[in-house]
C-alpha cells in the first residue's frame, strides 16, 4: 500500500520568501504525482501534475519536481504572497484507480 | 465551464439515520471518486465510479455505497449513521477513465455533521 507523508505539517514565514514543501512515498511504481491546494472549507484545487516520465512540472510561482528513485517530489513557491496561504497536499494514484494523500502542510504567508 | 458540484453544502443527522449526498461532474468528465476527509484520517477513498461502474473500493464498511448515473452524476449514501461519520465528503472528477494519467478535479464538498 501506497504511504504518501508531508512535512513539515505546518510552516509560517514571511512574505516574500522562497519556500519548499516536501512530500515522500513508499512504492516509487508511480504514474503520476498531483500537488494540491485546500483553503478552509473547501475542496483540492489541483496545482500542477507530474507524469512519472517528467521530472518536473512548472506554472507561475510554483514548480514541482518529482524524483521517483528517491520518492520524493518537492513543491517550491517563489516569492510567496499571503494569497498563497492554504493547506497544501500531494498525492500519488495507484493502479486501481485510487489516490493516496499526504497529510498536507499548512502554509500561513505572514504579510 | 462548470466545476463539480455537490450538494447539499451542509447536514446535520441524527445517529442511525441515512443520509444522500449529490456529486455532478464537470462536463465531458466520466470517472467520479469519493473520498471522506477527517482530521485525523486526513483523505481516504471510498470508491470509484466510471461509466455506471464501480471500479475500485477504498476500505470502508458496507454501510457507505455509491452509484453513478447515466449522465455520470454520482451518489453516495450512508446508512445506520455513527458519530464517526462526521467529515468533509468530498467528489472529484476526471475526463479520462485512466486516473493514472488524468488530473483530478474536486469539488467543495458537503460536510456531514452526526449528532
Amino acid at each position: 500500500k501506497q504511504e504518501v507523508t508531508q512535512i513539515p505539517a505546518a510552516l509560517s514565514v514571511p512574505e516574500g520568501e522562497n519556500l519548499v514543501l516536501n512530500c515522500s512515498f513508499t512504492d516509487s511504481a508511480i504514474y503520476n504525482l498531483q500537488w494540491f491546494r485546500q483553503d478552509p472549507g473547501k475542496g483540492l484545487t489541483s496545482l500542477l501534475l507530474i507524469q512519472s516520465s517528467q521530472r518536473e512540472q512548472t506554472s507561475g510561482r510554483l514548480n514541482a519536481s518529482l524524483d521517483k528513485s528517491s520518492g520524493r517530489s518537492t513543491l517550491y513557491i517563489a516569492a510567496s504572497q499571503p494569497g498563497d496561504s492554504a493547506t497544501y497536499l500531494c498525492a500519488a494514484p495507484n493502479t486501481g484507480n485510487q489516490f493516496y494523500f499526504g497529510t498536507g502542510t499548512s502554509l500561513t504567508v505572514i504579510p | 465551464k462548470a466545476g463539480v458540484t455537490q450538494t447539499p453544502r451542509y447536514l446535520i443527522k441524527t445517529r442511525g439515520q441515512q443520509v444522500t449526498l449529490s456529486c455532478s461532474p464537470i462536463s465531458g468528465h466520466r470517472s467520479v471518486s469519493w473520498y471522506q476527509q477527517t482530521p485525523g484520517q486526513g483523505l481516504q477513498f471510498l470508491f470509484e465510479y466510471f461509466s455506471e461502474t464501480q471500479r475500485n473500493k477504498g476500505n470502508f464498511p458496507g454501510r457507505f455505497s455509491g452509484r453513478q448515473f447515466s449522465n455520470s452524476r454520482s451518489e453516495m449514501n450512508v446508512s445506520t449513521l455513527e458519530l464517526g461519520d462526521s467529515a468533509l465528503y468530498l467528489c472529484a472528477s476526471s475526463p479520462t477513465g485512466r486516473l493514472n494519467y488524468s488530473p483530478l478535479h474536486f469539488g467543495n464538498g458537503t460536510r456531514l455533521t452526526v449528532t
